[in-house]
């Protein structure tokens, strides 16, 4: 039971550059969210999925797209990243509907430059 | 979603008690006090959470005033292990899509 994990763990983009962060749980868990932390700030929600099938806004959701593939997979997908992205990500999943008990993945460092 | 105020940060010795405090005093009658913990470039962990009796489990305990206003995170013997940025929220049960951590108060165990 590997719980929720990330790909990559690290990533450098350029400018205009785009790509998918990948996130899988094993928990059968319902919703999966995903996050951003600034160096020395708390997370922020960007986009979340209470449910296979539908996908919400967070607070920062500009600049970025999701996709829930089925139960298992949350990906979070930058189409044109810029240097404000660069952050640490973090996939979390949650057993019930937008519960706010949430497990969380290891996390993604993009840098973009 | 009821505001919450931590102190940045606070130092415990190891092997004795360390006592995090969380203020919430806009907190709703039906939201519930969560806390969890993020060690240095991990994930965050869901350590506790509480309506309005006090819960423990086998990390910590959470104790919440009568009013609801404050509640107190108690790890009984703190290790440097323990040593990680706490964060209290407070949010109704089903609507994590509001989900947003504060800046959380870093708790140091010194040896």
């Amino acid at each position: 039971n590997a719980g929720v994990t990330q790909t990559p763990k690290f990533q450098v983009l350029k400018t205009g550059q785009s790509m998918t962060l990948q996130c899988a749980q094993d928990m059968n868990h319902n919703s999966m969210y995903w996050y951003r932390q600034d160096p020395g700030m708390g997370l922020r929600l960007i986009y979340y999925s209470a449910s296979e099938g539908t996908t919400d806004k967070g607070e920062v959701p500009n600049g970025y797209n999701v996709s829930r593939l089925n139960k298992r997979e949350f990906s979070l997908r930058l189409e044109s990243a810029a240097p404000s992205q660069t952050s640490v990500y973090f996939c979390a999943s949650s057993p019930r509907p937008i519960q706010e008990t949430q497990y969380f993945g290891p996390g993604t460092r993009l840098l973009v430059l | 979603d009821a505001k919450t105020t931590q102190p940045p940060s606070m130092d415990c010795a190891e092997g004795r008690a360390a006592n995090l405090p969380c203020n919430h005093s806009t907190i709703s009658g039906n939201e519930y006090v969560y806390w969890y913990r993020q060690i240095h470039s991990q994930g965050p962990q869901y350590i506790i959470h509480g309506l309005k009796n006090n819960e423990t489990n086998e990390m910590a305990s959470l104790i919440i005033t009568e009013d609801r206003k404050s509640s107190t995170l108690i790890l009984p013997h703190a290790t440097l292990r323990d040593t990680a940025v706490y964060y209290c929220i407070v949010r109704v049960n089903t609507n994590a899509g509001k989900s947003t951590f504060g800046d959380g108060t870093t708790l140091t165990v010194k040896p």
